[in-house]
């Protein structure tokens, strides 16, 4: 079954600063990765999708990466601001199936 | 841009009654989904549903839950006799390659 853990649950970070979010999962027989964002009691929204043959993806000041060998993804926020702060989705589906797999999040504050 | 919208935003029910929600999913898109989320946990995934048929669900997803694209547009999820521990956000996605989410249904079952 698969498994999805992100670390840090959650992060503290000033104004400005580069960071880096951890995705991994159990199953590496992945079909696709995709990253979401969730502000406080809304929906989720897309942010990237990476195919299992892709090894990352880039969005304006957000670039993710996939390892499907190691079953890890990382997100890259470059350069961050207030406006960043939400919980970060990471989620997986298999080749088995068709649901996508949710990880508990890492909820992000940016402070100015 | 296109996007799947989700009514009621807010629903409050008694317990034993049963509910509808609501989805219009993006119009191309081939696959449908629901998912809840208890308030302070994890996205969980319920059912998907291609080809006016589920394909596949989760464990979450028992008899009480059913799913019906009735026309062209809508897609809905009822639950027939309504717990207790089925207060959550209730989510719709529709798919093509990525996934796209509304922004939910809160069920509140007092």
């Amino acid at each position: 079954k698969q498994e999805v853990t992100q670390i840090p649950a959650a992060l503290s970070v000033p104004e400005g600063e580069n960071l880096v979010l951890n995705c991994s999962f159990t199953d590496s027989a992945i079909y696709n990765l995709q990253w979401f964002r969730q502000d406080p009691g809304k929906g989720l929204t897309s942010l990237l999708l990476i195919q299992s043959s892709q090894r990352e993806q880039t969005s304006g000041r957000l670039n993710a990466s996939l390892d499907k060998s190691s079953g890890r993804s990382t997100l890259y926020i470059a350069a961050s601001q207030p406006g960043d702060s939400a919980t970060y989705l990471c989620a997986v589906i298999t080749q088995a199936g068709t649901a996508l797999i949710f990880g508990k999040g890492t909820t992000l504050s940016v402070s100015s | 841009e296109p996007e799947v919208t989700q009514t009621p935003s807010h629903q409050v029910t008694q317990m034993g009654q049963e509910v509808i929600l609501r989805c219009v999913p993006i119009s191309n898109h081939l696959y449908f989904y629901w998912y809840r989320q208890i308030l302070g946990q994890k996205v969980e995934f319920l059912v998907s549903f291609y080809n006016n048929e589920i394909s596949e669900k989760s464990e979450i997803f028992d008899d009480q839950f059913s799913v019906e694209r009735p026309d062209g547009s809508n897609f809905t999820l009822k639950i027939r006799s309504t717990k207790l521990e089925d207060s959550a956000m209730y989510f719709c996605a529709s798919s093509l390659l990525d996934f796209f989410f509304g922004q939910g249904t809160r069920l509140t079952v007092v």
